[in-house]
């Protein structure tokens, strides 16, 4: 069984403060994909990372496949109340569907 | 920008009743999935569609469960006689191909919350 641990599970930080996520797991996936997911809505796509030891920026957001890609991190920076939600790593097999195997997630929320 | 979009947003139904949830994927995507997730728990993959056949199923995807493409837009998820358990998110998703990289990435819909009573 293909497993994707999130820590911390839940985060509850203050407005300003920097935080990391990490998604591991004991299989290599062929890409990593980030989700946040607001209560009660569809999970929307973040970022994909593909390469070993890839690193992606999407504004204050930084995301890090692990060299033997089998991690992942994410990173924000100076969080703001409005990156509060649930984040989810989710690993592809890739091949012939495009199975995602999820994370178990991470509760983020920021005190203004 | 374009969307996956699924109806009911919330469907009530009696323990052994079909039910069925229908999306309308993004108009150029080739590639269906079903996932579901329970309250307070991961989302689950269920079942992948490709070229109106299923690709890969999950051990969740029993007889109870089939999904169809009736009339080339709509995709939907049947569960011919609903359990308890079923109670659950359930999302659609769809992509443009498979494989790694940006065409092969899965675009989620707003979700069907069932509740089974």
């Amino acid at each position: 069984t293909q497993l994707l641990e999130q820590s911390p599970q839940f985060l509850s930080i203050q407005e300003g403060e920097n935080l990391t996520v990490y998604c591991n797991s004991s299989s290599v996936f062929s890409s990593l994909q980030w989700y946040r997911q607001e209560p009660g809505e569809g999970p929307v796509l973040l970022v994909t990372v593909v390469t070993g030891g890839e690193v992606k920026k999407l504004k204050r957001l930084t995301f890090q496949f692990g060299d033997a890609r089998k991690d992942s991190s994410l990173h924000i920076t100076a969080a703001q109340p409005g990156d509060t939600g649930l984040y989810l790593c989710a690993g592809a097999k890739g091949g012939a569907t495009n199975k995602l195997i999820f994370g178990t997630g991470t509760l983020l929320a920021v005190q203004p | 920008e374009p969307e996956v979009t699924q109806t009911p947003s919330h469907q009530v139904t009696q323990m052994g009743q079909e039910v069925i949830l229908r999306c309308v994927p993004i108009s150029n995507h080739l590639y269906f999935y079903w996932y579901r997730q329970i309250l307070g728990q991961k989302v689950e993959f269920l079942v992948s569609f490709y070229n109106n056949e299923i690709s890969e199923k999950s051990e969740i995807f029993d007889d109870q469960f089939s999904v169809e493409r009736p009339d080339g837009s709509n995709f939907t998820l049947k569960i011919r006689s609903t359990k308890l358990e079923d109670s659950a998110m359930y999302f659609c998703a769809t992509s443009l191909k498979t494989g790694t990289g940006r065409a092969g990435e899965l675009f989620f819909g707003e979700g069907s919350r069932l509740t089974v009573l």
